[in-house]
């Protein structure tokens, strides 16, 4: 079956240290893989979008890597902040439709000081 | 980008009762989806509304427990009806991004049943 996965247990992380969240899928061929970061009581906000042709992308203290071979994206946060604490999404744009995205159930980041 | 205003933010219903729930975006969209969002869960798509034609319900909802309207291109409503405890849930409606790719959200209304 077709499913995106990431680690339903928060991930506790040392301020000022880097946090890295995984993002694995089965069975999907992306043309996109996007991550987003909602907040409590809050809709999802998007972060980044890679390319299925691309390998790395960075924003700011922000760093998505995408592994079509290992169907595997890495998203890391450098210098973390308690401010990133929050609960962070992938979702991937299937090849094969041209506008739904497909969700990961997403895991939860807290930043400690 | 798109700024979405979503109403309301919460709510608790009796069951049997319906909630309308209503998305104002500040452009013209064609498309705008509406979204279910357990606890610990992902995003699960309702449906999505297109501006003059029907919305097109995924696998699971049907029209007559989620009817939607869109009378234009910046507005839709979202109601769900005849509600149950099962129906507790976050909903959210959104819309793509200028590029077609990226997807902006409202900020959600979160539904409780009782």
């Amino acid at each position: 079956s077709q499913k995106i996965e990431q680690n339903s247990e928060a991930l506790n992380i040392q301020e000022g240290k880097t946090a890295t969240l995984t993002c694995n899928y089965t069975n999907y061929s992306p043309a996109y893989l996007q991550w987003y970061r909602q907040d409590p009581g809050r809709g999802p906000v998007f972060l980044l979008l890679i390319r299925e042709n691309e390998k790395e992308k960075r924003k700011e203290r922000l760093k998505v890597t995408f592994d079509t071979t290992l169907k595997q994206s890495l998203f890391h946060i450098t210098a973390s902040q308690p401010a990133d604490s929050a609960t962070y999404l992938c979702a991937l744009n299937p090849m094969d439709s041209n506008y739904q995205l497909i969700w990961g159930a997403g895991t939860k980041l807290i930043i400690k000081p | 980008s798109a700024v979405i205003s979503q109403k309301p933010s919460r709510d608790i219903c009796q069951r049997g009762t319906s909630l309308t729930i209503q998305c104002q975006v500040d452009s013209q969209v064609t498309m705008m989806f509406w979204y279910r969002q357990q606890p610990g869960q992902s995003l699960t798509l309702i449906a999505t509304a297109n501006q003059g034609s029907e919305a097109t319900y995924e696998s699971g909802f049907v029209i007559d427990k989620f009817p939607i309207s869109r009378p234009n291109l910046t507005f839709s409503t979202l109601t769900v009806s005849n509600m149950s405890p099962e129906d507790s849930s976050i909903y959210l409606c959104s819309v793509d991004g200028d590029r077609g790719t990226e997807a902006f959200f409202g900020q959600g209304t979160r539904l409780t049943v009782v």
